[in-house]
């Protein structure tokens, strides 16, 4: 996910409903992915990751599924909260280090 | 377990100065990221450091300059500061290696006017 601009693409769902934010990563050789949760005011909070050997991780309310030969990612939460509001962003890792490369970012809206 | 603490939380300066900002990372994590987070860009990485070196790079100008102590703190400065440096600044603390939870701090806010 190469970082863009201005516009930031808005889910907007019920309270109780499924939600599911999707994410295209740039490069192939990425090996590492994490969601992160941004709410206003704040810095990224660690949702979930998963390494590329795998296709699918779930947590607790939360799934990543990963496609490698599209590269893309998606990050499903169950029955969504108000709480879950926020905004959503991918990043993707190579190799050693710790170098993050965020995608855009996906502005989560739940309605209760 | 403390999280990661950036100091200040805000910050106001003008143009041509040089500002200083501060990151403890979790008790012992040793990789410690910057990343500059801007409506019209995103969230950019910087650069790392890992046991007191340098280990990535982001595509920022020499003006960003970052570094590391024995006890993981890291700092980061910039120097002859632009009104496009406004920015919230992040860092993030891993234990280490690579490919590994990275866990961010609130933030600092430079405001440059």
């Amino acid at each position: 996910g190469e970082s863009v601009g201005l516009h930031l693409p808005t889910l907007s769902v019920q309270e109780g409903d499924n939600s599911i934010i999707n994410c295209a990563y740039s490069n192939s050789a990425s090996d590492y992915f994490i969601w992160y949760k941004q709410e206003s005011g704040k810095g990224p909070q660690f949702i979930i990751d998963i390494r590329s050997n795998m296709d699918k991780r779930q947590g607790q309310r939360v799934t990543v599924l990963l496609n490698k030969t599209v590269k893309h990612l998606s990050l499903q939460i169950a029955a969504t909260q108000p709480g879950d509001s926020a905004v959503y962003f991918c990043a993707e890792n190579i190799g050693a280090g710790n170098m993050l490369t965020f995608g855009g970012g996906t502005r989560l809206m739940v309605k209760p | 377990k403390a999280g990661v603490t950036q100091t200040p939380r805000y910050l106001i300066k003008t143009r041509g100065q040089q500002v200083t900002l501060s990151c403890s990372p979790i008790s012992g994590h040793r990789s410690v990221s910057w990343y500059q987070q801007t409506p019209g860009q995103g969230l950019q990485f910087l650069f790392e450091y890992f046991s007191e070196t340098q280990r990535n790079k982001g595509n920022f100008p020499g003006r960003f300059s970052g570094r590391q102590f024995s006890n993981s703190r890291s700092e980061m400065n910039v120097s002859t500061l632009e009104l496009g440096d406004s920015a919230l600044y992040l860092c993030a603390s891993s234990m280490g290696q690579g490919n590994t939870e990275a866990f961010f701090g609130q933030g600092t806010r430079l405001t440059v006017v």
